[in-house]
């Protein structure tokens, strides 16, 4: 069973729109981190946002914010007001067993 | 300038050969990671260190070697290049392992194996 899942492999969305790429995963434990890791062209890995499961509060960081939903076992990224420049491949990440378990990733184009 | 940096950023080599692939990092972190990035997979972990001199296996390590003699580098070689192993590769360092423990990536290297 995939540990870390990202249902939507692709998505587009029209400049200034607000988006939202979901993550699902699996994980016993009660306190752990969860990622989203930005790739934009370039290919080089990008860390956009980190939570801590005991935290409740929801972690923002200007424009991206994330649902933190630790009963599902959901973690969505939010992005408002989409630039041209959050075109990427975005990583969903689980942080267990002392290891940094990726999902497939969601490639997102911002359409101008 | 201070950072992680991988070397070369392009590779084409072919079946059977020898290739390594260079990772440096400047800030002394104790951990160091490489990862492969495939088209449906994501990102799974080859190989990763703990300090010098000690490493250990990750997802999928068959077919690599890694050494650590230095803290600041961390060469991966593909004794024996297969096209399977045609890839994006990532190194990534962290201060420690501790959860939550940020990893910073290199630009990545892509290397066609024909």
């Amino acid at each position: 069973a995939q540990t870390v899942t990202q249902s939507q492999p692709e998505m587009s969305v029209q400049e200034a729109e607000t988006v939202t790429l979901s993550c699902t995963y699996d994980t016993s434990e009660s306190n752990y981190y969860l990622f989203w890791y930005k790739q934009p062209p370039s290919r080089q890995m990008i860390l956009v946002i980190r939570q801590e499961a005991y935290k409740q509060q929801n972690a923002t960081e200007n424009r991206f914010s994330v649902n933190f939903q630790k009963a599902a076992k959901s973690f969505s990224l939010k992005i408002s007001d989409s630039q041209l420049g959050d075109t990427a491949m975005y990583f969903c990440a689980l942080d267990r067993d002392d290891k940094i378990i990726f999902g497939k990733g969601t490639r997102l184009h911002i359409l101008p | 300038d201070a950072g992680i940096t991988q070397s070369p950023r392009y590779k084409i080599t072919e079946t059977g050969r020898q290739v390594t692939l260079m990772c440096h990092q400047t800030w002394s972190h104790s951990y160091m990671f490489w990862y492969r990035q495939d088209l449906g997979h994501g990102l799974r972990l080859i190989y990763y260190s703990a300090a010098a001199d000690i490493t250990d296996k990750g997802e999928v390590p068959d077919g690599y070697v890694v050494s650590r003699s230095k803290t600041e580098n961390f060469p991966l070689t593909l004794e024996s290049a297969t096209r399977s192993q045609t890839s994006v590769y990532f190194c990534a360092s962290s201060e420690s392992m501790r959860e939550g423990d940020i990893q910073y990536f290199g630009a990545g290297t892509r290397l066609s194996v024909l």
